[in-house]
């Protein structure tokens, strides 16, 4: 059974420009979720998608967003890059929300110079 | 507790020692607590899902106990081995949000 897979792996962006990071469940999970990790904290929580629908929403400006295809694949774009959203980003399926386990990607490393 | 905690942030220990760590979180709304062990250049794995006060899960030398009433979890690896290097995160989720809030996690370094 194939893990989530994130592409592409890493990705190097300049102020201003927009990116789109995708994300493949797998198979038979309908429940996406994606992350941010920056150097000193922790994973924050930036949307996770259920049956093509966002479900919840971190603490995040409006330049972040994505959406979720009918096959369960999911994309997060950053429009507007700034260099502070250099980060690791991680996409973590399940099957259903809830309190399933969650299985990560292994995530896209995005530099803004 | 507002947010989720961890401690120590990060810990050297000899191979063979047993070792423990800390996972604070909100202890009202509690809905499931998540322990996840992270390796260098991969992916975070699950190692337990816990959603009732009380409960204790185990897989191979690592363990975890769970008290939702005083909001908090405990990790503990029993005679750790280098291969236990990593860092170990926990993530709380709360029956209102449903979304996990991890804790900034505690890296372990274990010596030969």
């Amino acid at each position: 059974k194939a893990g989530v897979t994130q592409t592409p792996r890493y990705l190097i962006k300049t102020r201003g420009q927009q990116v789109t990071l995708s994300c493949s469940p797998i198979s038979g999970h309908r429940s996406v979720s994606w992350y941010q990790q920056t150097p000193g904290q922790g994973l924050q929580f930036l949307f996770e998608y259920f049956s093509e629908t966002q479900r919840n929403k971190g603490n995040f400006p409006g330049r972040f967003s994505g959406r979720q295809f009918s096959n369960s694949r999911s994309e997060m774009n950053v429009s507007t890059l700034e260099l502070g959203d250099s980060a690791l980003y991680l996409c973590a399926s399940s099957m259903v929300p809830g309190n399933t386990e969650a299985f990560f990607g292994q995530g896209t490393r995005l530099t803004v110079v | 507790i507002l947010n989720v905690e961890q401690s120590p942030q990060s810990l050297h220990v000899q191979e063979g020692d047993s070792t423990n760590f800390t996972c604070s979180f909100p202890s009202s709304n509690f809905y499931a607590l998540h322990w996840y062990r992270w390796e260098t250049a991969k992916s975070p794995e699950a190692l337990f899902v816990m959603t009732l006060n009380g409960d204790e899960k185990k897989k191979g030398r690592i363990s975890a106990t769970l008290n939702t009433k005083e909001g908090y979890s405990y990790l503990y690896i029993k005679g750790s081995q280098p291969e236990d290097s990593a860092t170990y995160l926990c993530a709380h989720r709360n029956n209102a949000g449903n979304m996990l809030t991890f804790g900034g996690g505690t890296r372990l370094m274990v010596k030969p």
